[in-house]
């Protein structure tokens, strides 16, 4: 299984967006990549994921690098709901989640 | 229309006690989890049921007890409780057989023993 590094905190103006960097430089061909956040005191709530290629949803855009290595996950344009825990995950069984990035919202 | 529920949401007890949280899903999902969460946010799996079948026993203590009677319902018996059972015990349930481990969480259940 993947171990993902992520920072521990980052800061984002309100309306910019927001770049949340994940490193999984021993990810295998098999294991996707997910992104979960937590926003205070709720469950976790699912972003996005990926095996190779770019994603984009409702919430967010998935950049994964040509060699998987790995990937950001960009809010376009943040807002103050958005603070919360962000979870890089890279697996193909079960999802293990690691310290995640606090992100902050400024306003 | 909530997707996944659990019951209760907070839950004070003593130590010895036995309690066990509910959790519901109505996604049709075919998978359901227990996660524990700790004071320090970690968040660990627990167990895993897949068409009411355990698929995934992380190392718990065997006083913790997953029952999932049909596919829709995944419940938690706890018994004996201890006071590092204090946490946040989250639920989840996906749908395997789509190849992906999409997971949708309830709102979790505050277990403090005293």
């Amino acid at each position: 299984d993947a171990k993902t590094t992520q920072p521990t905190s980052m800061d984002c103006a309100e309306g910019r967006a927001a770049n949340l960097p994940c490193n999984h430089s021993t990810i295998s061909g098999n294991e996707y990549v997910y992104w979960y956040r937590q926003i205070h005191s709720q469950g976790p709530q699912y972003i996005i994921h990926g095996l190779k290629n770019n994603e984009t949803n409702e919430m967010a855009s998935l950049i994964i690098t040509e060699d998987r290595k790995s990937s950001t996950l960009i809010l376009p344009h943040a807002t103050l709901r958005d603070t919360a825990v962000y979870y890089c995950i890279a697996r193909d069984d079960k999802i293990i989640f690691g310290k995640g990035t606090r992100l902050h919202i400024l306003p | 229309d909530t997707a996944v529920s659990q019951t209760p949401k907070y839950l004070v007890t003593q130590m010895g006690n036995d309690k066990s949280i509910k959790c519901e899903q109505n996604l049709g999902h075919d998978t359901m989890y227990w996660y524990k969460q700790d004071s320090k946010k970690f968040l660990k799996i627990m167990f895993s049921y897949n068409n009411k079948e355990l698929i995934i026993n992380e190392t718990v203590p065997n006083r913790f007890s997953p029952k999932s009677p049909d596919k829709a319902h995944l419940n938690l018996h706890i018994n004996s409780l201890e006071l590092g059972d204090s946490a946040v015990y989250f639920c989840a349930s996906s749908q395997r057989d789509r190849g992906s481990y999409e997971q949708y969480f309830g709102p979790g259940t505050r277990l403090t023993v005293t």
